[in-house]
């Protein structure tokens, strides 16, 4: 079955624990993405890559981290979390570009930092 | 930047016929998606429109006017299924998708 998934769903840690939140795409798809949504808010998107090896930064990357080694794979890594990126994060991915093409998400990750 | 107004929340009733509009000012403007997210769960694909004109797709139609910076989502013979949020999501020239805070719909029988 075509998707993405993340893990874990959900996370409840403390200020300052480093943490990963895996995402993986099993439809060979290029381009790959990470949201996240806050009441009030909607969608803003994290860090966006194009291809292996190539990152960019959406609207909110900071405090935040991301790596391309594999197609498949785009990981999030919070080095320091704070209690400020408690929120519920959506990873995504696309054939190609954003640009004429769906995105499908992933399922989500709820993260609370106490 | 970009900048993307739609109504929080809009009541319809079972049956009938909802607009969901969205303006927006974008700098470089290549299209604009809707996504549908029921509560709780992953936003997922609706439409996508790049020139002006009506795109219709079964029960949902969306309309584009580049000029005019305006789109809608129409759906037609609303289910209580549909109740779900709404996401206009403008795309610019710097391969950069950025959604609207979403209309909550609501369907009552």
């Amino acid at each position: 079955e075509a998707q993405v998934t993340q893990n874990p769903r959900y996370l409840i840690t403390v200020t300052g624990k480093k943490l990963t939140v895996t995402c993986s795409q099993n439809m060979n798809h290029e381009y790959m993405s990470w949201y996240r949504q806050d009441p009030g808010l909607g969608l803003r998107q994290i860090y966006y890559s194009m291809n292996v090896e190539v990152t960019d930064k959406g609207d909110v990357p900071e405090g935040y981290k991301v790596s391309r080694k594999e197609k498949r794979n785009f990981p999030l890594i919070l080095e320091s979390p704070s209690p400020n990126q408690t929120s519920l994060y959506f990873c995504a991915s696309s054939l190609e570009w954003v640009r004429d093409n769906e995105q499908f998400f992933g399922p989500g990750t709820r993260l609370t930092v106490l | 930047g970009q900048n993307i107004d739609q109504p929080t929340e809009m009541t319809a009733t079972e049956g009938a016929i909802v607009q969901i509009n969205c303006t927006y000012q974008t700098s470089g403007f290549n299209g604009l998606f809707w996504y549908q997210q029921h509560a709780g769960e992953a936003p997922t694909f609706l439409s996508y429109n790049v020139l002006d004109g009506l795109e219709e797709k079964g029960r949902f139609s969306s309309f584009l006017s580049r000029s005019k910076g305006y789109s809608y989502l129409l759906l037609k013979e609303l289910q209580m299924k549909d109740s779900a949020s709404y996401l206009c999501a403008p795309y610019n020239a710097g391969n950069m998708l950025t959604f609207g805070g979403g209309t909550r719909l609501m369907v009552k029988p």
